[in-house]
């Protein structure tokens, strides 16, 4: 069946540097979304990918879908301590299958 | 506020217990989920409702008994678990199939 990879599963970066989270999936998906879950609360949609090669950006947020739609990315450029939390892929594919998330620290 | 409300936020069970999670949609959506989150592993899906009717259950135990009596309203009836069930269970809803999902707050369940 469908698999979601997603690494790394922690990352510990000082405040100002920059983040990137990357989701595999085993077979081709029709979509990907990617979620942020801070501490203590629930899981919060942040953007869905669709096309092959996609680009989006929600200010210093970079999501990217593989031109095979089998891979994304996340990237937060210049890291604050709001960026916080936990963030998941979920790949869909006739199913939606979610990775086991990266969980993001920031250090002032 | 999502637009999903689930209630309790909290909950302790004794194995012999029986109990209910409730989970409340006000967004008009078509599809409810259930939802479990386990420290360390990804979110697992357990139940799956589009207009009302099931349409996935993934391999979940008996233990677990899930109820949609309409579009708006699901419950996750508890009964007989076991301390490796304490998680939290996340609902959510979408407008339709694998759509984007608005969670709930969760309940975090613990089984002594």
């Amino acid at each position: 069946g469908q698999q979601v990879m997603q690494i790394p599963q922690y990352q510990h970066v000082q405040e100002g540097e920059d983040f990137t989270t990357y989701c595999n999936s085993s077979t081709t998906l029709s979509n990907i979304q990617w979620y942020k879950q801070r501490p203590g609360g629930h899981p919060v949609f942040l953007i869905q990918l669709v096309k092959s090669g996609e680009v989006k950006k929600q200010k210093r947020l970079t999501f990217q879908f593989g031109e095979a739609k089998k891979n994304s990315s996340l990237h937060i450029t210049a890291t604050q301590t709001t960026d916080v939390g936990t963030y998941f892929c979920a790949g869909s594919n006739n199913d939606m299958r979610f990775g086991a998330g990266t969980r993001l620290t920031v250090k002032p | 506020e999502t637009g999903v409300t689930q209630t309790p936020r909290h909950l302790v069970m004794g194995m012999t217990n029986k109990k209910s999670l409730k989970c409340e949609q006000h967004l008009g959506h078509n599809a409810m989920y259930w939802y479990k989150q386990s420290a360390k592993k990804p979110l697992e899906l357990m139940f799956v409702y589009s207009l009302e009717e099931r349409v996935e259950n993934n391999s979940v135990p008996s233990r677990f008994s899930p109820e949609c009596p309409n579009s708006s309203h699901l419950f996750l009836h508890l009964h007989t678990l076991q301390p490796e069930d304490s998680a939290l269970y996340l609902c959510a809803s979408s407008q339709g199939w694998s759509e984007k999902l608005f969670f709930g707050s969760g309940t975090q369940l613990s089984v002594l």
